[in-house]
Order: structure tokens, then C-alpha cells, then sequence
């Protein structure tokens, strides 16, 4: 099964509005990343926080680490139509070298 | 700056018919490289990995196959594809242990 699972797996947001989406796991992980997708394209890194980190800010997101519950959030505010796309939690794992494990994805939809 | 190509972008290939996808990677050396495949509305799986020239590790038993024949070079093969590879096949790389640049994707359909 996947380590890393989105929720919910999909929103559909208006424009302004702030998206909040959740990721959990299962192991304990050296670090966690959010990824985002467009249609039919390739994946682009957003974020990475580390274990040992709670929160993280870049421009309009906003990403929190809770260990404890083993669970991620990722924060959009002031949503742009723009921001319509897949975001994916992905996380290195513990002892798994270089590999990164996927979640299924949320699928956000921003209304203009 | 570093870039990744794949290609072909779409690929429509009969059952039993042999594979080929290529991705290339410019401006970094010694890069670990990555070939993931995604279902349509699906998450990412990885299937194969490397660290380096001729060293491939697989995640997923199937019929698929990958080689590094060089440093930047990444080949996903199958000698018979079976209607279950369609996907979104993704190559990605990175310097490092953290973040993953992925290229633009090939998409496969098996008929």
C-alpha cells in the first residue's frame, strides 16, 4: 500500500478562497515534499520540510509536519484559478536511500 | 542550468509489440534517475531507480526493463507490452536525497 495518502482526493475551491490538504503515513520518514501537476505534465516540486521541522512557508503555501500523528498539510491561500492542478505528498522514508514514495493525489479544482 | 527530456511525448503501440522510452538529463553529472508510471487519475509508482552507470534497481516485478547506458542517459524497455503498461511513464532525476525533477512524461497506450 502507498505510504504517503492525500485527502480529500479531490476540492473544488472559488477563487480567493484558501485549500487545505492533508497527506499521511505510516513509517517515519527523514523528510516530506509536496509535489504539483498539471494536466498531462510532469510533477514539480513545491516544498520539502524535514522531520525535525513543524512548519514551512513559501509564497502562498504554507506546509505543517505533525510526527506525532505521522501527517502533513499543505496550505494554498488566496487561491488563483492557476493553482488547478493535482498535488502530491511524497516522502523519503527512513533506511530507503533515495527513493521517494507517492501519494494517490488531490485533485484541486479553483473556480474563477 | 539542468534540463530532462523524454521522448517520444505519446506513444500508441500494439499488445506484444516491443518498447522504447528515453530520457536525458543536461547540465548535472552522476545524477540518480528515476522511472516512475502513473494511471490516469492515479498516483505516482516507481518502478525503476539508478545511482549510477549499469546500477538498476526494481520495484515492481513486470515485464518492463531499464538500462543506464550512460551517466545521463535513462532507457525503459518491455520486449512485449501488455495492455496493462498504458500509463503516463515519468523519468525523473536528482542530485541528491531530497527533491526529484521530473521531466514531461511519454504517454503509452497499449491497443
Amino acid at each position: 500500500s502507498q505510504q504517503g495518502e492525500e485527502d480529500p482526493q479531490a476540492l473544488s475551491i472559488q477563487e480567493g478562497e484558501n485549500a487545505t490538504m492533508n497527506c499521511s503515513y505510516k513509517t517515519s520518514i527523514n523528510n516530506l515534499q509536496w509535489y504539483r501537476q498539471n494536466s498531462g505534465r510532469g510533477l514539480v516540486h513545491l516544498i520539502l520540510i524535514r522531520s525535525n521541522e513543524r512548519e514551512k512557508h513559501s509564497g502562498r503555501l504554507r506546509v505543517t509536519l505533525d510526527t506525532s500523528k505521522k501527517s502533513s498539510s499543505l496550505l494554498i491561500t488566496a487561491s488563483r484559478a492557476a493553482d488547478t492542478a493535482s498535488y502530491f505528498c511524497a516522502t523519503r522514508v527512513n533506511n530507503a536511500g533515495n527513493m521517494l514514495t507517492f501519494g494517490g493525489g488531490t485533485r484541486l479544482m479553483v473556480k474563477p | 542550468s539542468q534540463t530532462i527530456h523524454q521522448w517520444p511525448a505519446t506513444l500508441v503501440q500494439p499488445v506484444g509489440s516491443p518498447l522504447s522510452l528515453e530520457c536525458t538529463v543536461e547540465g548535472t553529472s552522476n545524477p540518480n534517475l528515476y522511472w516512475y508510471r502513473q494511471a490516469a487519475g492515479r498516483g505516482l509508482q516507481l518502478l525503476f531507480y539508478s545511482v549510477g552507470i549499469g546500477q538498476i534497481s526494481s520495484e515492481v516485478p513486470q515485464n518492463l526493463s531499464a538500462s543506464r547506458p550512460q551517466d545521463r542517459q535513462f532507457i525503459l524497455s518491455s520486449k512485449k507490452l501488455l495492455l496493462s503498461d498504458s500509463g503516463f511513464y515519468l523519468c525523473a532525476w536528482s542530485p541528491n536525497e531530497d527533491t526529484q525533477y521530473f521531466g514531461p512524461g511519454t504517454r503509452l497506450t497499449v491497443l
